[in-house]
């Protein structure tokens, strides 16, 4: 699986847009990116996946750069419950076992 | 999340005792796939089974722990002779197509294991 990099930490008040970064410069053709997030105590819950184009779903919005060397998660109203460590993880082709880095830690502040 | 689940939700084990973490998919799920978590830590693959089969256990630690997935019932990880290291929270994930790249994993809520 490609290398990911993100922000150890990010900081948002409620109710505004929120933008998570991450890196995967070393990222193959056909690695599709995907995003989970954990909430305190819980297990890791699915919030988006891609590989080209721009996705869209209830949760949020992910943007993916043209040479997609990185992606932005895009949270369009943060609110306290999505608090919580953010991963961005890129899943090589035939590789089940997702590879989870240390993520972003998103404190939302109300 | 709540349809992934998972028991003992929280385990005390004395150090040389047997752990026995189970996980019963979603629904309609056939593919399994088991993670853990060191405190402060990210979480790490351990094994993926589909039902009767390893298909992959390059993370799973060569000894004393062991995966199955039978045709009837849970999956089950099992820990022999813990020691004070296995203590974490081990989260299992079913998946529907088990194609990796392409297919969401749903987690369930996780086992704690402590180690005394």
């Amino acid at each position: 699986d490609a290398k990911t990099t993100q922000p150890n930490s990010m900081e948002s008040n409620e109710e505004e847009p929120v933008h998570l970064p991450c890196n995967h410069s070393t990222i193959s053709g056909t690695d599709y990116i995907h995003w989970y997030r954990q909430l305190p105590s819980q297990g890791p819950e699915y919030v988006i996946h891609g590989l080209t184009s721009n996705v869209n779903n209830r949760m949020a919005s992910l943007a993916i750069a043209e040479d997609r060397k990185s992606s932005t998660l895009i949270l369009h109203r943060a609110t306290l419950r999505d608090a919580a460590v953010y991963y961005c993880i890129s899943a090589r082709r035939g590789a089940d076992g997702l590879t989870f880095g240390k993520g972003t830690h998103l404190i939302i502040q109300p | 999340n709540a349809d992934v689940m998972q028991n003992p939700r929280h385990l005390v084990r004395r150090r040389g005792q047997e752990a026995r973490l189970r996980c019963s998919p979603m629904k309609g799920h056939s593919h399994v796939y088991w993670y853990r978590q060191l405190p402060e830590e990210g979480l790490k693959f351990m094994v993926y089974l589909q039902k009767e089969n390893i298909i992959d256990e390059s993370g799973m630690p060569k000894e004393r722990f062991s995966a199955e997935f039978p045709k009837e019932g849970p999956s089950i990880l099992r820990i022999q002779q813990v020691v004070r290291g296995d203590s974490a929270a081990y989260f299992c994930a079913s998946s529907l197509m088990g194609q990796g790249m392409t297919d969401t994993q749903y987690f369930g809520p996780g086992t704690r294991l402590t180690v005394l």
